[in-house]
């Protein structure tokens, strides 16, 4: 059984700062960790998917590393935007192919 | 191309009525699953089709919980005799396998049931 804990569970910041948050799991028996952001009435948005130790992804302000030796995985947003407020989702593939999600970390970004 | 399609996007029901719910994948994925995220929960896996294969039905929480896949495209999630643990919001998605660990799964945007 895989085991996804995301903190927090919920964050505010002002527009520009930059934020960071956390996806840990307690083992690292799994495939791979994927990231999606969740924005309200839409779909989940895939955002990296990561496999290796020291992994790291970027996509336009948005960045995430893997470290699967001390079981976290962290993703990086430069310079807020409030088009960026949405649940940011970890999960883990083990070997099912079916995810386990974390709860999610709700971030709000105030103009 | 179109993404993953789910309908209806809100169903409203009284306890213990039966309902459905539909999902059009993308075209071309040969995997379709389906989750779900009570209030307060994160997402929770209930099943899983690829292909041919007989599905993973491993997170079905009851036996009034069933879902089938036509013709390797659309699939109906069907909740006999609804009970009000059953609100949530149910997701579909969908992926290519293309036979590494990586496979993106793509979502729709979900259904909300409320059962009354």
């Amino acid at each position: 059984i895989l085991n996804v804990e995301q903190s927090p569970q919920s964050l505010h910041v002002q527009e520009g700062d930059s934020t960071n948050f956390t996806c840990s799991f307690p083992s690292s028996n799994f495939y791979a960790l994927h990231w999606y952001r969740w924005e309200t009435a839409k779909s989940p948005e895939a955002l990296f998917v990561m496999t290796l130790n020291g992994d790291e992804k970027k996509k336009g302000r948005i960045s995430a590393t893997l470290n699967t030796k001390e079981g976290y995985s962290y993703l990086y947003i430069k310079g807020s935007q409030p088009e960026d407020s949405a649940t940011y989702l970890c999960a883990l593939r083990g070997s099912a192919r079916q995810l386990t999600f974390g709860s999610g970390t709700q971030l709000t970004v105030l103009p | 191309g179109a993404g993953v399609s789910q309908s209806p996007s809100n169903k409203v029901t009284e306890k213990g009525k039966d309902v459905e719910l539909r999902c059009d994948p993308i075209s071309g994925h040969t995997a379709l699953y389906w989750y779900r995220q009570s209030l307060g929960q994160g997402l929770e896996f209930l099943i899983y089709f690829q292909g041919n294969s007989a599905p993973d039905k491993s997170g079905l929480p009851s036996d009034r919980f069933s879902a089938e896949r036509t013709g390797g495209s659309v699939s109906t999630l069907t909740i006999q005799r609804t009970q009000q643990e059953d609100s949530a919001v149910y997701l579909c998605a969908s992926s290519y396998i293309a036979g590494t660990s990586t496979d993106t799964q793509y979502f729709g945007p979900g259904t909300r049931l409320t059962v009354l």
